[in-house]
């Protein structure tokens, strides 16, 4: 069975940073690309970035480029997002989202996403 | 970027059919994908490529385009595809979704 499990979330002032992270399980982590996906209280979804299968090509929305890395290490099974310089527009529920396969943009796996509340 | 533009909410009859539409330019150049999204849950993708259905997704659910929109539609709603519904296209730069639907079954 997939699964994905997100954790690093929590309280963080203006301006802060935090990592999160998925661990993955159930499938070859390796072969997949990955997505962060966040979706603020009471609002719909946002994509956030992509990471393919090896970490060689990275995608960012325009509303967190500059401020937030995607990374993974296919060792431990774990994706992550470094997020710094946060805004308050940033408190969200973050999700890791699985690519189908081959690059094809369509999220067939989700974690049951971690809270990020960006306030002083 | 372009934007994907869904009607805020739609509602339908137990039993009936519904159509959830999804507006957009990146629809002229790639497939749309659906999700369903119930309160405090994660999504769930529903229809992705031309019309394709993840095991388990009841074959209610059924997905189309043309030119640049996008349509999800469930024929014969139950009350347990009560949810918000939100499509997603990649675009140039990475992905975007639209703003969601929100289905009430009646």
């Amino acid at each position: 069975e997939v699964q994905l499990v997100e954790s690093g979330g929590g309280l963080v002032q203006p301006g802060g940073s935090l990592r999160l992270s998925c661990a993955a399980s159930g499938f070859t982590f390796s072969s997949y690309e990955m997505n962060w996906v966040r979706q603020a209280p009471g609002k719909g979804l946002e994509w956030v970035s992509y990471i393919s299968s090896s970490g060689s090509t990275i995608y960012y929305a325009d509303s967190v480029k500059g401020r937030f890395t995607i990374s993974r290490d296919n060792a431990k099974n774990s994706l992550y997002l470094q997020m710094s310089s946060l805004r308050a527009e940033d408190t969200a529920v973050y999700y890791c989202a699985r690519d189908l396969g081959s690059t094809s943009w369509y999220f067939d796996s989700w974690g049951q996403g971690t809270l990020v509340t960006v306030s002083s | 970027s372009s934007e994907l533009t869904q009607d805020p909410a739609v509602s339908v009859a137990l039993g009936q059919t519904v159509r959830i539409t999804c507006q957009g330019d990146s629809l002229r150049n790639y497939y749309a994908s659906w999700y369903q999204q119930k309160p405090g849950q994660a999504p769930v993708l529903v229809i992705y490529a031309k019309n394709d259905r993840p095991s388990g997704i009841p074959d209610r659910f059924s997905g189309s385009s043309s030119r640049n929109t996008a349509s999800l539609t469930i024929t014969g709603a139950q009350a347990e595809d009560e949810a918000d519904y939100y499509c997603n296209s990649r675009d140039s730069i990475g992905s975007q979704f639209g703003g969601g639907t929100k289905l009430t079954v009646l």
